[in-house]
């Protein structure tokens, strides 16, 4: 399968911005799609891009290079509930995702 | 209210029993599929079904079987041949397979022992 590397733990403090980094495989790949997972519970969507550029969704954003092969989420205004497992999920071949190993998001008072 | 049921939440079972793990969605969605995942990682592709009564392995099918007889459920077997069975499974759906938001499950922590 196909692999994608982002960092396994970040660790910032609230107000702060903190970026998360996902490297993918670019044969067959057609977009990348984050999602936050809290401890023990359900993975849940955040943003998807398709097209290279910033996509803003409220104090989250995520970017997408192709030519790089290289994407973020970007996280402003850190809150404690915040603090969750962030997984860059890309799609590939138009009808498979293959997930990341997740990054641990610590966000200190 | 629309969604992804899972039952049960916890399931107990001995080494060497099959176990299914149940999976039903009231979104109308076309795909279906089963994910695993293991303290510290992330999630890995077992099965998915992209349509009633057709369905694909993903990465790591082995020891697993699926079954798509109706739109709304995606049952998961975990057979006595997966060697390492202990783990949280994670269904979801999305529209279609080419869709870019899946929806997950609450998830289902198997034990074996």
């Amino acid at each position: 399968g196909q692999s994608l590397e982002q960092p396994s733990e970040v660790t910032a403090v609230e107000g702060a911005i903190v970026q998360i980094n996902c490297t993918y495989q670019t044969s067959g790949f057609y977009g990348l799609s984050w999602y936050q997972q809290h401890d023990g519970g359900a993975p849940t969507f955040l943003s998807y891009n398709a097209l290279d550029g910033l996509e803003e969704t409220g104090r989250f954003s995520s970017f997408l290079s192709r030519s790089d092969s290289y994407g973020y989420l970007l996280l402003q205004e850190l809150q404690m509930k915040d603090s969750a497992s962030y997984f860059c999920a890309a799609l590939y071949n138009f009808n498979k995702f293959y997930f990341g190993s997740g990054t641990k998001l610590n966000v200190k008072p | 209210d629309g969604g992804i049921t899972q039952s049960p939440k916890y399931l107990f079972r001995k080494e060497g029993q099959n176990v299914t793990l149940s999976c039903e969605q009231n979104l109308n969605h076309d795909a279906m599929y089963w994910y695993r995942q293991d303290p510290g990682q992330g999630l890995r592709l077992i099965y998915y079904s992209q349509i009633v009564n057709d369905f694909q392995k993903g990465d790591i099918a082995e020891g697993y079987s699926v079954s798509r007889e109706k739109k709304e459920s995606f049952p998961l077997t975990v057979t006595s041949a997966q060697k390492n069975p202990t783990a949280f499974y994670l269904c979801a759906s999305s529209g279609t397979a080419a869709s870019h938001e899946q929806y997950f499950g609450p998830g289902t922590r198997l034990t074996v022992t």
